[in-house]
């Protein structure tokens, strides 16, 4: 089942620089999560978009949603070296708000 | 604010052994949830609960039990413990249909 799964990639940029991350899903989500985990963490949520908006801003952080093409992305200007973390999408299934699906994550090391 | 307070937070057993793993939360959370994170991979669901005494299967439930003894606890239990399931186990808990989650820092299962 594939939900809300980018593909595993680590990236490795200079502090300061703008980065963007990608998720793809393969069906119908009424929302998409991004969540941010940092080592020895759970995961915390930063941005949540709905199927009804096109992009979202919070502070560094704009996700965008296309829901024609069942992708989304989350963009990070200005990074920090605090920002180094696991980013994972999540998307909901069509059975229940209560059951979401995570990407792999995309792996993202700031170098000061 | 509130805390989801996972036990014990490194758990080391034996090949066949059964091993259970609790989570508490304070947010006073209808549903709760485990996930497991493998290396490399999303998080996958393994149970999740609406309510207390309630529990749903997710998608990797086979070979663990799950109990919701009440509103504030969740415990999973591993029935026979694999090697091959060496991984991260981490509980979350969510609100409403807003679907956000609210995550523990996670339990590391080895297996001898």
């Amino acid at each position: 089942s594939q939900w809300g799964e980018e593909n595993l990639q680590a990236l490795s940029i200079q502090e300061g620089e703008d980065v963007t991350m990608n998720c793809s899903y393969k069906t119908y989500t009424t929302v998409v999560q991004w969540y941010r985990q940092k080592s020895g963490k759970g995961p915390a949520l930063i941005i949540l978009i709905r199927s009804n908006e096109r992009e979202k801003r919070s502070g560094r952080l704009r996700a965008t949603l296309d829901t024609s093409s069942q992708s989304s992305s989350l963009s990070i200007t200005g990074t920090l070296a605090t920002d180094t973390a696991v980013y994972f999408c999540a998307t909901d299934s069509n059975t229940g708000y209560q059951n979401f699906y995570f990407g792999k994550g995309t792996s993202l090391t700031v170098i000061p | 604010g509130g805390i989801i307070t996972q036990t014990p937070k490194f758990l080391i057993g034996q090949e066949g052994q059964k091993l259970t793993l609790k989570c508490q939360q304070n947010f006073n959370h209808d549903t709760m949830y485990w996930y497991r994170q493998d290396s490399g991979k999303g998080l996958r669901l393994i149970y999740y609960s609406i309510t207390e005494n309630d529990l749903q299967k997710g998608d990797l439930s086979e070979g663990y039990d799950a109990s919701r003894e009440k509103k504030s606890s969740f415990s999973l239990t591993v029935t026979s413990a694999q090697k091959n399931e060496m991984a991260v186990f981490l509980c979350a808990s969510s609100m409403d249909n807003t679907g956000q989650l609210y995550f523990g820092e996670g339990s590391k299962l080895t297996v001898l």
